[in-house]
Protein backbone atom coordinates (compact mmCIF):
# COMPACT_ATOMS: atom_id res chain seq x y z
CA UNK A 1 0.00 0.00 0.00
CA UNK A 2 0.96 3.72 -0.66
CA UNK A 3 1.22 5.51 2.38
CA UNK A 4 3.25 8.68 3.80
CA UNK A 5 3.41 8.52 7.85
CA UNK A 6 4.48 11.55 9.70
CA UNK A 7 4.51 10.59 13.12
CA UNK A 8 4.55 13.41 15.28
CA UNK A 9 1.25 15.59 15.62
CA UNK A 10 2.86 18.21 16.68
CA UNK A 11 6.69 19.06 17.28
CA UNK A 12 8.05 22.34 19.50
CA UNK A 13 11.39 23.15 19.15
CA UNK A 14 13.16 26.05 20.68
CA UNK A 15 14.69 29.38 18.60
CA UNK A 16 18.55 28.37 17.31
CA UNK A 17 18.16 24.62 17.85
CA UNK A 18 18.21 21.58 15.06
CA UNK A 19 14.86 20.86 13.76
CA UNK A 20 14.31 17.12 12.21
CA UNK A 21 10.74 16.63 10.68
CA UNK A 22 10.52 12.71 10.46
CA UNK A 23 9.02 11.25 7.60
CA UNK A 24 8.37 7.86 6.51
CA UNK A 25 7.26 6.33 3.06
CA UNK A 26 5.33 3.32 1.80
CA UNK A 27 5.41 2.87 -1.95
CA UNK A 28 6.29 -0.28 -4.75
CA UNK A 29 8.22 1.73 -7.24
CA UNK A 30 10.71 4.48 -7.11
CA UNK A 31 9.57 7.44 -4.98
CA UNK A 32 9.18 11.07 -5.86
CA UNK A 33 8.66 12.68 -2.32
CA UNK A 34 8.07 16.51 -1.39
CA UNK A 35 7.83 18.66 1.31
CA UNK A 36 5.08 21.56 1.81
CA UNK A 37 4.57 23.85 4.34
CA UNK A 38 1.47 26.02 5.35
CA UNK A 39 2.37 28.90 7.14
CA UNK A 40 -0.57 30.48 9.30
CA UNK A 41 -3.13 32.27 7.37
CA UNK A 42 -1.19 31.36 3.95
CA UNK A 43 -1.56 28.80 1.17
CA UNK A 44 0.21 25.75 0.93
CA UNK A 45 3.06 25.74 -1.00
CA UNK A 46 5.86 23.75 -2.07
CA UNK A 47 9.04 23.78 0.21
CA UNK A 48 11.11 21.01 -0.93
CA UNK A 49 11.35 18.22 -3.75
CA UNK A 50 14.28 15.36 -3.06
CA UNK A 51 14.72 15.23 -6.94
CA UNK A 52 16.25 18.89 -6.87
CA UNK A 53 18.67 17.70 -4.00
CA UNK A 54 18.41 21.89 -2.92
CA UNK A 55 18.18 23.79 0.31
CA UNK A 56 14.93 25.96 0.68
CA UNK A 57 15.07 28.25 3.36
CA UNK A 58 18.22 26.43 5.22
CA UNK A 59 16.05 23.12 5.08
CA UNK A 60 17.06 20.20 3.46
CA UNK A 61 15.53 16.81 3.46
CA UNK A 62 17.48 13.34 2.23
CA UNK A 63 15.84 10.48 0.72
CA UNK A 64 16.53 6.93 2.72
CA UNK A 65 15.70 4.41 0.79
CA UNK A 66 16.89 1.35 2.82
CA UNK A 67 15.22 2.90 5.68
CA UNK A 68 12.16 4.20 3.55
CA UNK A 69 12.58 8.00 4.98
CA UNK A 70 12.83 11.41 3.87
CA UNK A 71 13.13 13.87 7.21
CA UNK A 72 13.11 17.15 6.71
CA UNK A 73 16.17 19.00 8.62
CA UNK A 74 17.25 22.23 9.48
CA UNK A 75 20.27 22.96 11.49
CA UNK A 76 19.04 26.03 13.50
CA UNK A 77 15.50 26.89 14.00
CA UNK A 78 14.38 30.08 13.38
CA UNK A 79 10.92 31.61 15.05
CA UNK A 80 9.23 32.28 11.41
CA UNK A 81 9.70 28.42 10.65
CA UNK A 82 6.18 28.12 12.90
CA UNK A 83 4.14 26.63 10.66
CA UNK A 84 2.08 22.94 9.68
CA UNK A 85 4.79 20.66 7.51
CA UNK A 86 3.07 18.25 5.30
CA UNK A 87 5.27 15.06 4.07
CA UNK A 88 4.01 14.21 0.37
CA UNK A 89 4.44 11.08 -1.97
CA UNK A 90 3.56 11.00 -5.45
CA UNK A 91 1.63 7.51 -6.25
CA UNK A 92 2.25 7.02 -10.00
CA UNK A 93 -0.92 5.57 -11.80
CA UNK A 94 -0.98 2.88 -14.64
CA UNK A 95 -1.67 5.95 -17.00
CA UNK A 96 0.52 9.50 -16.55
CA UNK A 97 -2.62 11.08 -15.89
CA UNK A 98 -3.63 9.22 -13.36
CA UNK A 99 -0.70 10.47 -10.72
CA UNK A 100 -1.33 12.16 -8.09
CA UNK A 101 0.02 12.88 -4.70
CA UNK A 102 -0.51 11.76 -1.18
CA UNK A 103 0.02 13.64 1.51
CA UNK A 104 0.88 12.63 5.29
CA UNK A 105 -1.09 13.52 8.22
CA UNK A 106 1.31 16.37 8.99
CA UNK A 107 3.56 17.77 11.81
CA UNK A 108 2.98 21.43 13.29
CA UNK A 109 5.88 22.86 13.81
CA UNK A 110 5.88 25.96 16.90
CA UNK A 111 9.57 27.00 17.19
CA UNK A 112 9.87 28.77 21.08
CA UNK A 113 11.51 31.85 21.62
CA UNK B 1 0.93 35.60 -12.80
CA UNK B 2 2.38 32.85 -10.45
CA UNK B 3 -0.77 32.67 -8.48
CA UNK B 4 -4.14 30.84 -8.60
CA UNK B 5 -7.29 32.45 -7.33
CA UNK B 6 -9.81 31.22 -5.62
CA UNK B 7 -13.57 32.73 -5.22
CA UNK B 8 -15.55 33.46 -2.80
CA UNK B 9 -13.21 33.51 0.09
CA UNK B 10 -16.26 32.05 2.15
CA UNK B 11 -19.62 30.41 1.70
CA UNK B 12 -22.23 29.83 3.72
CA UNK B 13 -25.19 27.67 2.06
CA UNK B 14 -28.57 25.57 3.13
CA UNK B 15 -28.92 21.88 2.67
CA UNK B 16 -30.55 22.87 -0.62
CA UNK B 17 -28.82 25.47 -2.05
CA UNK B 18 -26.95 25.19 -5.20
CA UNK B 19 -23.72 27.23 -4.97
CA UNK B 20 -20.48 27.22 -7.21
CA UNK B 21 -16.73 27.48 -6.16
CA UNK B 22 -14.84 29.04 -8.78
CA UNK B 23 -10.90 28.59 -9.39
CA UNK B 24 -8.50 30.60 -11.80
CA UNK B 25 -5.04 30.09 -12.97
CA UNK B 26 -2.90 31.84 -15.95
CA UNK B 27 0.26 30.11 -15.46
CA UNK B 28 -0.65 28.04 -18.97
CA UNK B 29 -0.91 24.81 -16.40
CA UNK B 30 -2.85 21.85 -18.12
CA UNK B 31 -3.53 20.26 -14.42
CA UNK B 32 -6.01 21.02 -12.11
CA UNK B 33 -7.11 19.89 -9.04
CA UNK B 34 -9.80 20.19 -6.17
CA UNK B 35 -8.74 19.05 -2.69
CA UNK B 36 -11.15 19.39 0.53
CA UNK B 37 -9.08 19.62 3.61
CA UNK B 38 -10.57 19.57 7.16
CA UNK B 39 -9.40 21.34 9.78
CA UNK B 40 -6.05 20.29 11.06
CA UNK B 41 -5.73 17.39 8.66
CA UNK B 42 -4.20 17.05 5.16
CA UNK B 43 -5.68 17.56 1.84
CA UNK B 44 -7.90 14.94 0.75
CA UNK B 45 -7.62 14.91 -3.08
CA UNK B 46 -11.30 14.73 -4.55
CA UNK B 47 -10.95 15.39 -8.84
CA UNK B 48 -8.25 15.81 -11.29
CA UNK B 49 -8.14 17.74 -14.54
CA UNK B 50 -6.37 17.13 -17.29
CA UNK B 51 -6.44 19.03 -20.18
CA UNK B 52 -9.54 19.85 -19.59
CA UNK B 53 -10.71 16.39 -18.90
CA UNK B 54 -11.28 14.80 -15.92
CA UNK B 55 -9.03 12.18 -15.31
CA UNK B 56 -9.18 11.02 -11.61
CA UNK B 57 -12.74 11.08 -9.23
CA UNK B 58 -11.72 9.89 -5.98
CA UNK B 59 -15.22 8.72 -5.49
CA UNK B 60 -16.68 11.76 -4.51
CA UNK B 61 -20.22 12.05 -4.14
CA UNK B 62 -21.98 13.07 -6.84
CA UNK B 63 -23.87 16.39 -4.63
CA UNK B 64 -20.35 17.62 -6.07
CA UNK B 65 -20.02 18.42 -9.68
CA UNK B 66 -16.62 19.54 -11.41
CA UNK B 67 -15.97 21.32 -14.13
CA UNK B 68 -13.25 22.42 -16.46
CA UNK B 69 -14.89 24.99 -19.30
CA UNK B 70 -11.31 25.88 -20.27
CA UNK B 71 -7.76 25.67 -19.30
CA UNK B 72 -7.67 28.45 -16.93
CA UNK B 73 -10.61 28.16 -15.31
CA UNK B 74 -11.77 24.94 -12.77
CA UNK B 75 -15.44 25.19 -11.19
CA UNK B 76 -17.12 22.99 -8.64
CA UNK B 77 -20.96 22.73 -8.39
CA UNK B 78 -22.71 22.39 -4.84
CA UNK B 79 -25.91 21.32 -4.71
CA UNK B 80 -27.65 19.43 -1.45
CA UNK B 81 -24.50 19.22 0.47
CA UNK B 82 -24.96 17.77 4.31
CA UNK B 83 -23.37 19.65 7.33
CA UNK B 84 -20.26 17.15 7.57
CA UNK B 85 -19.22 18.78 3.73
CA UNK B 86 -17.85 21.93 6.12
CA UNK B 87 -14.68 22.05 4.83
CA UNK B 88 -11.67 23.45 3.12
CA UNK B 89 -11.83 23.36 -0.58
CA UNK B 90 -8.20 23.71 -1.87
CA UNK B 91 -7.78 24.14 -5.70
CA UNK B 92 -4.54 23.63 -7.39
CA UNK B 93 -2.61 23.26 -10.62
CA UNK B 94 0.34 22.05 -12.04
CA UNK B 95 2.44 21.76 -15.36
CA UNK B 96 1.72 19.06 -17.52
CA UNK B 97 2.70 18.54 -21.63
CA UNK B 98 1.10 16.67 -24.14
CA UNK B 99 -0.25 14.49 -21.64
CA UNK B 100 2.81 14.17 -19.57
CA UNK B 101 3.30 15.51 -16.54
CA UNK B 102 6.44 18.10 -16.34
CA UNK B 103 5.97 18.76 -12.96
CA UNK B 104 4.64 17.66 -10.36
CA UNK B 105 4.72 21.02 -8.12
CA UNK B 106 1.74 21.81 -7.30
CA UNK B 107 0.43 25.37 -6.63
CA UNK B 108 -2.15 25.88 -4.16
CA UNK B 109 -5.01 28.45 -4.01
CA UNK B 110 -5.88 30.20 -0.94
CA UNK B 111 -9.41 28.17 -0.46
CA UNK B 112 -12.68 28.55 -0.02
CA UNK B 113 -13.61 28.36 3.73
CA UNK B 114 -17.50 26.43 2.90
CA UNK B 115 -19.98 25.97 5.86
CA UNK B 116 -23.01 23.85 5.28
CA UNK B 117 -25.66 24.79 7.70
Amino acid sequence: AQRVTQPEKLLSVFKGAPVELKCNYSYSGSPELFWYVQYSRQRLQLLLRHISRESIKGFTADLNKGETSFHLKKPFAQEEDSAMYYCALLSKGALNRDDKIIFGKGTRLHILP
Amino acid sequence: DTEVTQTPKHLVMGMTNKKSLKCEQHMGHRAMYWYKQKAKKPPELMFVYSYEKLSINESVPSRFSPECPNSSLLNLHLHALQPEDSALYLCASSQEQSGKVVSYEQYFGPGTRLTVT
